[in-house]
């Protein structure tokens, strides 16, 4: 089975601080990932997917970026962060035996004062 | 716009009943559908999967599918109130990689 790291668990951050989040996974290879965002009380918001290494799609126009620089590593990131950032940050893993079930990191729950 | 829609709720059952999830999908080609579940400040877990027609049973877990309908259920039998969760419903998005998803439905299961 797959297991999806993420870190940290919760940060506090200044509105226009850079902001770095960071998943990994372990028991699969070449998986898809993606980047979802939860607003509290709110639905999944997917914010990036990727399916190979410098791949990434992105499904919202915003301040935020990601990037897959090794196969099962998937970066988050932004230059300045906006109050509207705030939220729960969940990484997710798809792929394993060529299904399309996502499986979830623990999640970073960011708040932006 | 590919929808997934699912009644809000909450859902309030007593424990030992049956509870019954709905979920209806817009896009007829979608093939995999998928229930999780979400507990309060954590991630979502995958519960079941289901790709056919008909039922699909896990322990006191059944997916129901109606794709002529567009629709797919989950029913909790003897519920629990550690069943007390958000259940979020996901669609595949036609033939790419991604899911839809449901804004999900809140269940309380009373002692």
């Amino acid at each position: 089975s797959q297991t999806i790291h993420q870190w940290p668990a919760t940060l506090v951050q200044p509105v226009g601080s850079p902001l770095s989040l960071e998943c990994t996974v372990e028991g699969t290879s070449n998986p898809n990932l993606y980047w979802y965002r939860q607003a509290a009380g709110r639905g999944l918001q997917l914010l990036f997917y990727s399916v190979g290494i410098g791949q990434i799609s992105s499904e919202v126009p915003q301040n935020l970026s990601a990037s897959r620089p090794q196969d099962r590593q998937f970066i988050l990131s932004s230059k300045k962060l906006l109050l509207s950032d705030s939220g729960f940050y969940l990484c997710a893993s798809a792929g394993l035996a060529g299904g399309l079930e996502q499986f979830f990191g623990p999640g970073t729950r960011l708040t932006v004062l | 716009q590919k929808e997934v829609e699912q009644n809000s709720g909450p859902l309030s059952v007593p424990e030992g009943a049956i509870a019954s999830l709905n979920c209806t999908y817009s896009d007829r080609v979608s093939q995999s559908f998928f229930w999780y579940r979400q507990y309060s400040g954590k991630s979502p877990e995958l519960i079941m999967s289901i790709y056919s027609n008909g039922d699909k049973e896990d322990g006191r877990f059944t997916a129901q599918l109606n794709k002529a309908s567009q629709y797919v259920s989950l029913l909790i039998r003897d519920s629990q109130p550690s069943d007390s969760a958000t259940y979020l419903c996901a669609v595949n998005a036609g033939n790419n990689r991604k899911l839809i998803w449901g804004l999900g439905t809140s269940l309380a299961v009373n002692p």
